[in-house]
């Protein structure tokens, strides 16, 4: 069935240094693609989303794009920050709007 | 956006006993979900939540051990019925409007502790 997957591990860089975690998905035909964010204490939400190939999303200066020859909407951030600690989601939808999720990252941040 | 409440926030609960988790949305929403995170574990949907019909379970998933009510569409529950240890998780209810491809808010999640 649908799936994704991410990168195994967690992942920890000083501050202004360059991030990237890697998601990779396989489905059938083309399906929208998010990264969710879960920061300390609060609840899941929405970072970013793209709903079709080679669309980026972008927020908060994060980006992503949707690669359908590789499969893959790796999340990048040019220069993170000590509050962008966090643990990421990547996730596909399927059929009737279900969401299928990787098994996440934390992120940690050091100043 | 989307102001979602889940009851309780968590609990600790004895093997063999049923606890019934409560979401309210501040809106109607079209589609409610059940989603089940395992410690150290990705977000695994039990079932979407149906208003004024049975839920609709995935695989692995069944009525008799997850039963789910929706009365209208801003309020649904989910019970774990006759709980073991296995099922120590956070449980969390997402939501999404009217249109298709449109956001999924989460709630907070209930973090149940089963001994």
């Amino acid at each position: 069935g649908d799936s994704v997957t991410q990168m195994e591990g967690p992942v920890t860089l000083s501050e202004e240094a360059f991030l990237t975690i890697n998601c990779t998905y396989t489905a059938t035909g083309y399906p929208s693609l998010f990264w969710y964010v879960q920061y300390p204490g609060e609840g899941l939400q929405l970072l970013l989303k793209a709903t079709k190939a080679d669309d980026k999303g972008s927020n908060k200066g994060f980006e992503a794009t949707y690669r359908k020859e590789t499969t893959s909407f790796h999340l990048e951030k040019g220069s993170v920050q000590v509050s962008d600690s966090a643990v990421y989601f990547c996730a596909l939808l399927y059929g009737n709007n279900r969401l299928a999720f990787g098994k996440g990252n934390q992120v940690v941040v050091i100043p | 956006s989307a102001v979602i409440s889940q009851k309780p926030s968590r609990d600790i609960c004895q093997r063999g006993t049923s606890l019934t988790i409560q979401c309210q949305v501040d809106s109607q929403v079209t589609m409610m979900f059940w989603y089940r995170q395992q410690p150290g574990q990705s977000l695994t949907l039990i079932a979407t939540a149906n208003q004024g019909s049975e839920a609709t379970y995935e695989s692995g998933f069944v009525i008799d051990k997850f039963p789910i009510s929706r009365p209208n569409l801003t309020f649904s529950t989910l019970t774990v019925s006759n709980m073991s240890p296995e099922d120590s998780s956070i449980y969390l209810c997402s939501v999404q409007r009217w249109t298709p491809n449109d956001e999924q808010f989460f709630g907070p999640g209930t973090r149940l502790t089963v001994l």
